[in-house]
């Protein structure tokens, strides 16, 4: 199993330009979900979904769009990136609440720098 | 509004001895706590989790105490090891892993001196 895989790694972007984060998971959960990471502010939940079809907004939900065509794929779209968006955003997958003990499983983050 | 909280932005302990990590909650209502661990470049990874209906937790080296009175816990590793750095999240949420959304903490970065 790869478990979360992010792509890309590193993204630099200019101001109004739009892209999508790739999150895909092989580890059949049904939960998925991206966060930001910023300093001092810990991690923010941005969006999360609880299946395909099905998503809702987290914290910081402006400026981002998420659709879940699949089980196995969560993209996040950046509609016109702002420099406020400059952070490192991870993706994380979960069983789900299935009764199991089964805690996030997170992919290895996309730094996203926007001038 | 910062419902989950970690004062301490870094704590330097020497190898061998105790750390003791701490969280403060504000909602009453959070009952699943966790704690995770993330090296530079690399996704947090789960370290120990504990709910509402316990006070502590033991797994090894980590233990996690709850004290929902004060509504804070803690992350005691002993003996501390130089693998141990790294930054420690505490997280939590108000049913049981709802689904994967967590609240977070700042963080606080751990460095185990030799």
């Amino acid at each position: 199993n790869a478990g979360v895989t992010q792509t890309p790694k590193f993204q630099v972007l200019k101001t109004g330009q739009s892209m999508t984060l790739q999150c895909a998971q092989d580890m059949n959960h049904e939960y998925m979900s991206w966060y930001r990471q910023d300093p001092g502010m810990g991690l923010r939940l941005i969006h999360y979904s609880v299946g395909a079809g099905i998503t809702d907004q987290g914290e910081v939900p402006n400026g981002y769009n998420v659709s879940r065509s699949t089980t196995e794929d969560f993209p996040l779209r950046l509609l016109s990136a702002a420099p406020s968006q400059t952070s490192v955003y991870f993706c994380a997958s979960t069983l789900g609440d299935s009764g199991q003990d089964s805690p996030l499983h997170f992919g290895n983050g996309t730094r996203l720098t926007v001038t | 509004d910062q419902q989950v909280k970690q004062n301490s932005p870094s704590l330097s302990v020497q190898e061998g001895r105790i750390s003791i990590l701490n969280c403060d909650y504000t909602n009453s209502m959070f009952d699943y706590f966790l704690w995770y661990k993330k090296y530079p470049a690399e996704g947090p990874t789960f370290l120990i989790s504990i709910s509402s209906i316990k006070d502590k937790n033991e797994d090894g080296r980590f233990t996690v105490f709850l004290n929902k009175s004060a509504k804070h816990l803690s992350l005691h590793i002993v003996p501390s090891q130089p693998g141990d750095s790294a930054v420690y999240f505490c997280a939590a949420s108000q049913i049981y892993n709802q689904g994967g959304k967590l609240i977070f903490g700042q963080g606080t970065e751990l460095s185990v001196k030799p």
